[in-house]
């Protein structure tokens, strides 16, 4: 069955800093699609990419990036010069892609970032 | 705005109650889906809807409750006979199909309910 676990609860750190959020996920499928949103304070959650899972290159844009490692399930988000608005709770998620039916997105509990002034 | 519109935004009520959301998906996406969300936990999958057909329900989802997606554009979703623990924020996304594959899901902003 898919899972996905981001043991980060919680995490503070100071404007400006580097912070990785990490992401472990369990599947039975060789095609699968990971995900990263976003839920900032007000409530709605905003994508942030979808990589498919032959697609092993990183992914960088501006001030984030995401490392996708199959050979450890993983796949890491790291903010880079963090700044205040950064501060959510982001979520994990993966949808398998067995045949076109079986193919529901599974989130994580998501890691709730803080960004101190 | 032609985002995901979901209402009402918050609803209360009494134990035993029946309650209805209603979810407007963009216009041009195939699949609806229904999480629910409780504090502090990430969005938990209770359905979801390719055009009008209901293609997988979750074990969370109990009798009490009931989804559909008439004609394939929006979608209700009924809680019959409320309880405590049905108080959530349930939160509708849409998504298109990319390459017969799941897209990412636009999120609405979620309709809280309260049971009291």
């Amino acid at each position: 069955a898919q899972k996905v676990t981001q043991a980060q609860t919680e995490i503070s750190v100071v404007e400006k800093e580097d912070v990785t959020l990490d992401c472990v996920y369990e599947t039975r499928d060789t095609t699968y699609y990971l995900f990263w949103y976003k839920q900032p304070p007000s409530g709605e959650l905003v994508f942030l990419i979808r990589r498919n899972s032959f697609d092993e290159q990183n992914e960088i844009s501006g001030r984030y990036s995401w490392n996708f490692q199959k050979s450890t399930s993983s796949f890491n988000f790291t903010i880079t010069a963090s700044q205040v608005v950064d501060s959510a709770v982001y979520f994990c998620a993966l949808s398998e892609a067995i045949v076109n039916r079986d193919d529901k997105i599974i989130f994580g509990k998501g890691t709730r970032l803080h960004i101190l002034p | 705005d032609t985002g995901v519109s979901q209402n009402p935004r918050h609803k209360i009520t009494k134990r035993g109650q029946n309650v209805t959301f209603r979810c407007d998906p963009i216009s041009e996406h195939n699949r609806l889906y229904w999480y629910r969300q409780t504090l502090g936990q990430g969005p938990e999958f209770l359905t979801y809807f390719q055009n009008e057909a209901q293609l997988e329900k979750s074990r969370l989802l109990s009798d009490r409750f009931s989804a559909e997606r008439p004609k394939g554009s929006f979608s209700t979703l009924e809680i019959q006979r409320t309880e405590q623990g049905d108080s959530a924020m349930y939160l509708c996304a849409s998504s298109p199909i990319v390459l017969q594959n799941t897209g990412e899901l636009f999120f609405g902003e979620g309709s809280r309910l309260t049971v009291l």
